[in-house]
Parts: structure tokens; sequence; C-alpha cells
């Protein structure tokens, strides 16, 4: 079964830092691979996704992510953290059978001034 | 075009009771998958529906089930209520089944079992 695991409940930056947010899958041929984003008493909204052709995946709010199968990793990040950037990420896979997501523990972005 | 919508957003039930969560999906999405939130477990898939047809079933005792009408909306029930239910129960919708299309979150259900 597949399963994905991100570093760190907790991140900590400064306004206009770097973002930098950790997510490894188990091996799967071929991954599908999200990020979602979820802001206080909101549901989730999906940031990004890889299926196939280019490793480097832009998405909305100046996020993008990078798959590197070698690693089997899709880290995401944000050249410059904004105040309104601070929400819970998840990262999620499809599962061997492409009908549901498995998604990580998620990694709550605090961002200061 | 109007979001995801779930009813109600919060509820408030006793040990041994149970309890039906609504959804609406956007209009035109005929897949509706259900989630359960937690701060231990995080995300859990519940089950997905398509067509009113259960397309895919998560890892939850028989306490947890669904359905889904002609007009794609989705109701999920909770019979005999455990404190471990208290979560946060999302609701998304897409165009069709899979979880390879986008699915489109509502802003979930926060279920409090006493």
């Amino acid at each position: 079964a597949q399963s994905v695991t991100q570093l760190g409940s907790h991140v900590s930056v400064s306004e206009g830092a770097l973002v930098l947010l950790r997510c490894n899958y188990s091996s799967s041929v071929p991954p599908y691979l999200f990020w979602y984003v979820q802001y206080p008493n909101q549901g989730l909204q999906l940031l990004l996704k890889y299926t196939t052709g280019a490793t480097l995946v832009k998405g909305i709010n100046g996020f993008e992510a990078e798959f590197k199968k070698s690693e089997t990793s899709f880290h995401l990040t944000k050249p410059s953290a904004h105040m309104s950037d601070a929400a819970e990420y998840f990262c999620a896979a499809l599962n061997s059978g492409y009908s549901t997501l498995t998604f990580g523990k998620g990694t709550m972005l605090l961002v200061s001034p | 075009k109007a979001g995801v919508t779930q009813t109600p957003r919060y509820l408030i039930k006793t040990r041994g009771q149970q309890v039906t969560l609504s959804c609406s999906p956007i209009s035109g999405h005929r897949s509706v998958s259900w989630y359960q939130q937690t701060p231990g477990q995080g995300l859990q898939f519940l089950f997905e529906y398509f067509s009113e047809t259960q397309r895919n079933k998560g890892n939850f005792p028989g306490r947890f089930s669904g359905r889904q009408f002609s007009n794609s909306r989705s109701e999920m029930n909770v019979s005999t209520l455990e404190l471990g239910d208290s979560a946060l129960y999302l609701c998304a919708s897409s165009l069709v089944a899979g979880a390879r299309n986008e699915q489109f979150f509502g802003p979930g259900t926060r279920l409090t079992v006493l």
C-alpha cells in the first residue's frame, strides 16, 4: 500500500524566507502526487499535482514542487513566505489502484513577521 | 459556480446515537468522496460514490455508511457513535470517479461525540 511521510509536523519561517516542506512517498509506479493546503475551519485546496512529464511542477500562490524519483521525494517550496501562507499543508499520493488518495500527516507552516 | 457545501457545519452528539451528514457537490460533478480527519490519524478515506454506486471503501467499520442520490448529493451515516468518531468529516467532489481527477473539498462537518 502507498504511504506518504511528511517530515516535521511544524515548520516555522520568517516572512520573506524560503519555505521548504518535505514529503516522501513509498515507491509506486507511476506515482501521482499532490499538495493540498488547509486554512483554519476550511476544507482542502489543491496547490499542485504531479502526474507525468516535467518534474518541476508549478502551483498556485507561488508554490512549486519537484518530483525526484531517485529520492522518492516531492518537496514543496516557495521562495518568499508571506503571512497569508500560514496554514496546514498535506502531501498526498494515489494508491496503486488509482482510485483513492493516501495523505501524509500534514505540516503546519507558521510565518512570523 | 458554487463550491462543495456540507451541512451541518458543527454537530454534537452523545455516545450510542447516530448521525447523518450531508454533502452537495459542485454542479455537474458526479463523484463524491468522504474523508475523516483527526489529529491522531490524519486524513483517512472513507468511501467514494459515483452515479449512486459506491466505488471504493476505506478501512472503516460497518457503522460508517453512505449513499448518493440521483442529483449527486451524498449523505454519510454513522451509527452507534463512539468517542473516537469525533472528527472533521470532509466531502470532496470531482467531475468523474477516480482520485486522478481533481477533487474539490467542502469546509467539513465538525462532529463532537460526548
